[in-house]
């Protein structure tokens, strides 16, 4: 595997369902985002973590929770989700936070019913 | 707050001919990059273009460039040569904080058509 990769491609949960999605970036880089991507709105920032330490959390509802165990892997539990909250969710690397460009994954499209 | 506008929602070409999609921005920074991503039907954000604001050469990469007016504010994207798989939406991007920080703040989007 190259690159970011994310799995599930596709999700579909009920609201009282708990899931989680899985991102994993082969480049070496030593910081990774969350993304949101909703119809019709610019893609909104999540989290960031750097060196596997959180350094944003940008006012994201408790109901998602993300794990970096390394900096290689990053994770995003979901549970009690709202249907609103259905959206392709895209995970990002990038070498360091200062300003370098971001690897994106495929995303996950999510479905909450 | 630093934002990123692309005022144009939808734009159209035909193929082999040129392109401008148009992205302003606002910032008090100033050393920081610019970004382009080009995101196609397969939802995959591929990045197009990187600029630096410090060098005064407009990047290049094959069929992209960019033209970068940084006292104006502004960052377009030219492609030449249009192609059919050039057909995507394109996202300007900013690193709010210039380059001390990895938050990218993203344009609206401009959905690109490219007629055969």
């Amino acid at each position: 595997e190259t690159g970011v990769t994310q799995t599930p491609r596709h999700l579909v949960m009920g609201m009282t369902n708990k899931k989680s999605l899985k991102c994993e970036q082969h480049l070496g880089h030593n910081a990774m985002y969350w993304y949101k991507q909703s119809a019709k709105k610019p893609l909104e920032l999540m989290f960031v973590y750097n060196f596997k330490e959180q350094t944003e959390n940008n006012s994201v509802p408790s109901r998602f929770s993300p794990e970096c165990p390394n900096s290689s892997h990053l994770f995003l539990h979901l549970h009690t989700l709202q249907p609103e909250d259905s959206a392709l969710y895209l995970c990002a690397s990038s070498p360091r936070i200062a300003g370098y460009e971001q690897y994106f994954g495929p995303g996950t499209r999510l479905t909450v019913t | 707050a630093q934002t990123v506008t692309q005022s144009q929602p939808e734009m159209s070409v035909q193929e082999a001919e040129t392109v401008t999609l148009s992205c302003t921005y606002d910032t008090s920074e100033s050393d920081y990059y610019l970004f382009w991503y080009k995101q196609p039907p397969s939802r995959q954000m591929i990045l197009v273009i990187r600029q630096e604001a410090y060098k005064q050469q407009n990047a290049t990469e094959n069929r992209f460039s960019v033209n970068f007016q940084k006292a104006a504010k502004s960052f377009s994207l030219k492609i030449s040569d249009s192609q059919l798989g050039d057909a995507a939406m394109y996202f300007c991007a900013y690193p709010a904080g210039g380059t001390s920080y990895g938050k990218l703040t993203f344009g609206q989007g401009t959905i690109l058509t490219v007629h055969p």
